[in-house]
């Protein structure tokens, strides 16, 4: 099982660019790294998915440095909508994935 | 809207009733997932459907019954529950191109059960 460790919470204002960071050091080689939002009293939503490098979607952008044992999360210009818990997952063909406390994210005004 | 729905939405039992729950997935899958997520607490991953076999039984009491009868529906049967057994349990599904575990999930909104 490929452990993850994010923060507990975070704060910041509307119109920031909001970065979260997961480190997962023990990722497998055949491992993805895989973000989920979820509101209160509703599923997790898939936000993006990466490999390697930078993925970048209509919603936000995936850091991975070369060695892959942590990702950063990217929300440009975030909104009071935005405030949600953030889960960072890694997971493979074998390697189950479990969701974890995941980073509650408030946006202020 | 997922592609993924559930129902009922809300659900208040005794601990001697039995009841189910239903998910139905739109999405043309061939995974799906029953997941328990208590107040203030991560999601549990229960059980795990790929091809409509059970792949994955996360320890979970004999009390939750899954059932998958076809690749679109998913149902979880309930019976003697506790009162701690109360909380949303959500239903997911996914192709499985890269392992279930790497696979994109998607969630249905949940069913929030209340055991008195």
């Amino acid at each position: 099982l490929a452990k993850t460790t994010q923060p507990i919470s975070m704060d910041s204002y509307e119109g920031q660019e909001v970065n979260i960071t997961c480190s997962h050091n023990n990722i497998a080689t055949n491992d993805y790294i895989t973000w989920y939002q979820q509101f209160p009293s509703q599923g997790p939503r898939f936000i993006i998915q990466g490999y390697k490098t930078k993925v970048t979607n209509e919603v936000a952008s995936l850091f991975i440095p070369a060695d892959r044992k942590s990702s950063t999360l990217s929300l440009p210009r975030v909104s009071l909508s935005d405030t949600a818990v953030y889960y960072c997952l890694v997971g493979g063909r074998d390697d189950k994935i479990i969701f974890g406390k995941g980073t509650r994210l408030h946006i202020l005004p | 809207e997922t592609g993924v729905t559930q129902t009922p939405r809300h659900l208040v039992m005794g601990m001697t009733n039995k009841k189910s729950l239903k998910c139905e997935q739109h999405l043309g899958h061939n995974a799906m997932y029953w997941y328990k997520q208590s107040a203030k607490k991560p999601l549990e991953l229960m059980f795990v459907y790929s091809l409509e076999e059970r792949v994955e039984n996360n320890s979970v009491p004999s009390r939750f019954s899954p059932e998958c009868p076809n690749s679109s529906h998913l149902f979880l049967h309930l019976h003697t529950l506790q009162p701690e057994d109360s909380a949303l349990y959500l239903c997911a599904s996914s192709q499985d191109r890269a392992g279930i575990w790497a696979d994109t999930q998607y969630f249905g909104p949940g069913t929030r059960l209340t055991v008195l």
